[in-house]
């Protein structure tokens, strides 16, 4: 069965502390791995896609790598206004999209 | 302008009732999708449309039902609605050969 698992559901950091957020998957085949991001009451927000293992992305502070079994989002030295849930999805060969639950980070100024 | 519009953006009503959800494109995509969110859950698919004619049922189906109006136009229908059916509901879009979707500003409903 495709599945998507987020890790760690809420992550606080402090303005300029780096980290990572996880996504890991099971697919039988993969299509692509896409990363979104959602604020409060709003729709989600198109980020990356991944399509194969080595393949990295970079947006600003954020670089989105992809192995065989996981993803990473990488936030180098956050500001307060990355504050927001960041979604995981990926596109099986043979099925539709299958999103994780999201990691919601907090950076505190 | 938003490229992906959903109407109404916030609703109440109660169980038993007939509602509509509709979204509009303007980015000239073939497909779109309906999916709900719950709290602590990931995106559920409901529908989706790949072109006018084209309509299939994605993991949630059950006590939902679509209509595809125009290349641009997508519906969700409630046909009576329970309190458990309370979410948040997004259209999104897409076009081949890309899977990147695109996300309306959502649909809070709430059955009471």
């Amino acid at each position: 069965e495709d599945q998507v698992t987020q890790s760690p559901e809420a992550l606080r950091l402090q303005e300029g502390e780096s980290s990572s957020l996880n996504c890991s998957y099971t697919v039988s085949g993969l299509r692509g791995l896409f990363w979104y991001r959602q604020d409060p009451g709003k729709g989600p927000e198109f980020l990356f896609t991944l399509y194969s293992a080595g393949e990295e992305k970079e947006k600003e502070r954020l670089k989105a790598t992809l192995t065989k079994k996981e993803s990473f989002l990488h936030i180098t030295a956050p500001k307060p206004e990355d504050s927001a849930t960041y979604l995981c999805a990926v596109r099986p060969v043979n099925n539709d999209m299958r999103f994780g639950a999201g990691t919601r980070l907090t950076v505190k100024p | 302008d938003a490229d992906v519009t959903q109407t109404p953006r916030n609703r109440i009503t109660k169980t038993g009732k007939r509602i509509m959800l509709e979204c509009s494109q303007t980015k000239g995509h073939d497909r779109m999708y309906w999916y709900r969110q719950d709290p602590g859950l990931g995106l559920q698919l409901i529908y989706y449309s790949f072109d006018v004619k084209d309509i299939n049922k994605g993991e949630i189906s059950d006590g939902y039902s679509v209509s595809r109006q125009a290349q641009a136009k997508f519906s969700l229908s409630l046909e009576s609605a329970i309190p458990n059916q309370t979410a948040l509901y997004f259209c999104a879009t897409s076009h081949p050969p890309s899977d990147t979707q695109y996300f309306g500003p959502g649909t809070r409903l709430t059955v009471l």
